[in-house]
């Protein structure tokens, strides 16, 4: 059982590039989300799906774009990237079910690094 | 929105001490309340959940927690630390339809032999 993948594990990027972070669960769970991680901040939500079909803003919308391609699939985008966006970057899905628990499930995370 | 407070970016314990990690959450409602850990280049797993159920919740590696209420705290304890325990450590707490989790800032902890 996989659970949540990313990729890629590592990018650099140049100032102004663009590129996509893939995420994909096999764990048939509704709701996926985008999280970033910097230190001394924990993790702040960047982007979520509550359901195939929607996506909404977290805390720090600004410079990304999502797409919920499918129930599996939950890619972030990154149009035109700035140094203000190297971070690490999880993908989680949850059941968002109360009887199963509800709690987020993570994948292994995406460096990201911008010149 | 909801937030969370872990006090203390940075604790260190001798192996076989207490571990006293600390958190506080801001809910106008009865949340439901997690606590992750982090390994080095790794994702978070879970390491406890509370969802209303016992107030005392027990979880993987020997460690707990205690939801208090009139406190709006949700303390991660273990007995006797391992020198295996030295991670960094996410409290979370969740809206009750689970749309947004929201993380404190961590807590590393240092394990000395």
């Amino acid at each position: 059982n996989a659970g949540v993948t990313q990729t890629p594990k590592f990018q650099v990027l140049k100032t102004g590039q663009s590129m996509t972070l893939q995420c994909a669960q096999d764990m048939n769970h509704n709701s996926m989300y985008w999280y970033r991680q910097d230190p001394g901040m924990g993790l702040r939500l960047i982007y979520y799906s509550a359901s195939e079909g929607t996506t909404d803003k977290g805390e720090v919308p600004n410079g990304y774009n999502v797409s919920r391609l499918n129930k599996r699939e939950f890619s972030l985008r990154l149009e035109s990237a700035a140094p203000s966006q190297t971070s690490v970057y999880f993908c989680a899905s949850s059941p968002r079910d109360r009887g199963k628990g509800g709690e987020l499930f993570f994948g292994e995370g995406s460096r990201l690094t911008v010149l | 929105a909801q937030s969370v407070t872990q006090l203390g970016s940075h604790v260190s314990v001798s192996e076989g001490a207490l571990v006293l990690l600390r958190c506080n959450y801001s809910s106008s409602v009865p949340p439901y309340l997690f606590w992750y850990v982090q390994y080095p280049n790794q994702g978070l797993q879970l390491l406890l959940k509370y969802t209303s159920a016992a107030t005392l919740v027990k979880g993987i590696n020997g460690f707990e927690a205690e939801f208090k209420k009139s406190e709006t705290s949700f303390h991660l304890t273990k007995p006797s630390a391992h020198m295996s325990d030295a991670a960094e450590y996410f409290c979370a707490v969740s809206e009750y339809n689970f749309n947004k989790f929201y993380f404190g800032s961590g807590t590393k902890l240092n394990v000395k032999p």
